[in-house]
């Protein structure tokens, strides 16, 4: 079974960082793209950032560019997001994705609090 | 950026109503363009991909159409489980865009 598995959130106080994890499973994780996708409590869903297969490419949304790094360990089946420079719009559940023509499957997410 | 203006953001349906819910791109998009249902605490799961295609294991009631700028998700019979928010998703281009949602709710 396909599955990915977040952890990490948790509440942090404005400026403040965090990493995510995203652990992969049940497929050959090393093929396939990665992206984070996030979900502000009671709103829609917004695209975070990709990396494809081999880590060597990274993409960013305006408002997470040059707080927010993407990375991955293909050896250990790990996808991460490391979050510096925290604010509270950055209040959401994080989820992780498989990007397949699209995104699927996504994971449970982790809920990531920004606050004082 | 490729804006996708989704709708209609909410409606009312009885079950066994067709239901249709559509997602214009502010550019072309080819065929990069899915389909995704949330119900209240769940993760999104994907309904169609490609346009039309249908992910594996989901009812056949649900289907995709469309070209260019303008798509469709069409729910042929309402189902009880059906009561859920819809999204669309262009993966054309970056940054990658999703529909605001529509909030599929019981009559």
């Amino acid at each position: 079974e396909v599955q990915l598995v977040e952890s990490g959130g948790g509440l942090v106080q404005p400026g403040g960082s965090l990493r995510l994890s995203c652990a992969a499973s049940g497929f050959t994780f090393r093929n396939y793209w990665m992206y984070w996708v996030r979900q502000a409590p009671g709103k829609g869903l917004l695209w975070v950032s990709q990396i494809n297969s081999d880590g060597s490419d990274t993409t960013y949304a305006d408002s997470v560019k040059g707080r927010f790094t993407i990375s991955r360990d293909n050896a250990k089946n790990t996808l991460y997001l490391q979050m510096n420079s925290l604010r509270v719009e950055d209040t959401a559940l994080y989820y992780c994705v498989r990007g397949t023509v699209g995104f699927d499957p996504w994971g449970q997410g982790t809920l990531v609090t920004v606050s004082s | 950026d490729i804006q996708m203006t989704q709708s209609p953001s909410s409606l009312s349906a009885s079950v066994g109503d067709r239901v249709t819910i559509t997602c214009r791109a502010s550019q072309g998009i080819g065929n990069d363009l899915s389909w995704y249902q949330q119900k209240p605490g769940k993760a999104p799961k994907r309904l169609i991909y490609d346009i039309s295609s249908l992910q594996n294991g989901v009812p056949s009631r649900f289907s995709g159409s469309g070209s260019g700028t303008e798509f469709t998700l069409t729910i042929s019979s309402l189902q009880p489980e059906d009561f859920a928010t819809y999204y669309c998703l262009q993966h054309n281009s970056y940054p990658l865009t999703f529909g605001g949602g529509t909030k599929v709710e019981i009559k």
